[in-house]
């Protein structure tokens, strides 16, 4: 059974940089894109971005300039990082699977989330 | 970027009845679409995707229709565990985008 568990900084201050991993584990990691998604407290969902086992990416616009999401294949871990966070960028994120050789690029797994507050 | 769009915000139905969710893309996704589900504290779950074809192990009270901009997720008979909030989300266009939410309440 296919699971994805991510850790990483709960608390920052503004201006420092979020980091998270997240590890997959019981099925195949190269057949997959890997995204990362969050959530705001309260409110909806804004996809970040996503990367596939080779290193391709794909970033949401509004965030590209501080974004960076990177692959270890060796471990079968993918990283997000978060350039110069603010309060706006306090949420629960959650890492995903695309299953894109499938043929939908829903988010069909999903990580159990990891809370993220930017507070002075 | 492409918006979704949902409606209502809020749905009040009753256990047993049927309840009947939109979803209102700003240009064509074709079928590239998903649903989610959400409850408190916990990440979405994929349900429907490709419009209409329900994820492994969804019952067949779940059901999508639509293609191009208008889509619907209907449930034939609310059971207890159905009241959450529920997400669509296109996937033709890069950025991937979500809807805002309907959240599903006990009337």
């Amino acid at each position: 059974q296919v699971q994805l568990q991510h850790w990483g900084a709960g608390l920052l201050k503004p201006s420092e940089t979020l980091s998270l991993t997240c590890a997959v584990s019981g099925g195949s990691f190269s057949d997959y894109y890997w995204s990362w998604i969050r959530q705001p407290p309260g409110k909806g969902l804004e996809w970040i971005g996503e990367i596939n086992h080779s290193g391709s990416t794909n970033y949401n616009p509004s965030l590209k300039s501080r974004v960076t999401i990177s692959v270890d294949t060796s471990k079968n871990h993918f990283s997000l990082k978060l350039s110069s966070v603010t309060a706006a960028d306090t949420a629960v994120y959650y890492c995903a699977r695309v299953p894109w050789l499938l043929s939908y690029d829903a988010f069909d797994i999903w990580g159990q989330g990891t809370m993220v507050t930017v507070s002075s | 970027e492409i918006v979704m769009t949902q409606s209502p915000a809020t749905l009040s139905v009753s256990p047993g009845e049927r309840a009947t969710f939109s979803c209102r893309a700003s240009q064509s996704v074709s079928s590239n679409l998903a649903w989610y589900q959400q409850k408190p504290g916990q990440a979405p779950r994929l349900l429907i995707y490709d419009a209409s074809t329900r994820a492994t192990g969804l019952p067949a009270r779940f059901s999508g229709s639509g293609s191009g901009t208008e889509f619907t997720l209907t449930i034939s008979s609310l059971q207890s565990e159905d009241f959450a909030v529920y997400y669509c989300q296109q996937y033709n266009n890069w950025p991937r985008t979500f809807g805002q939410g309907t959240k599903l309440e006990i009337k």
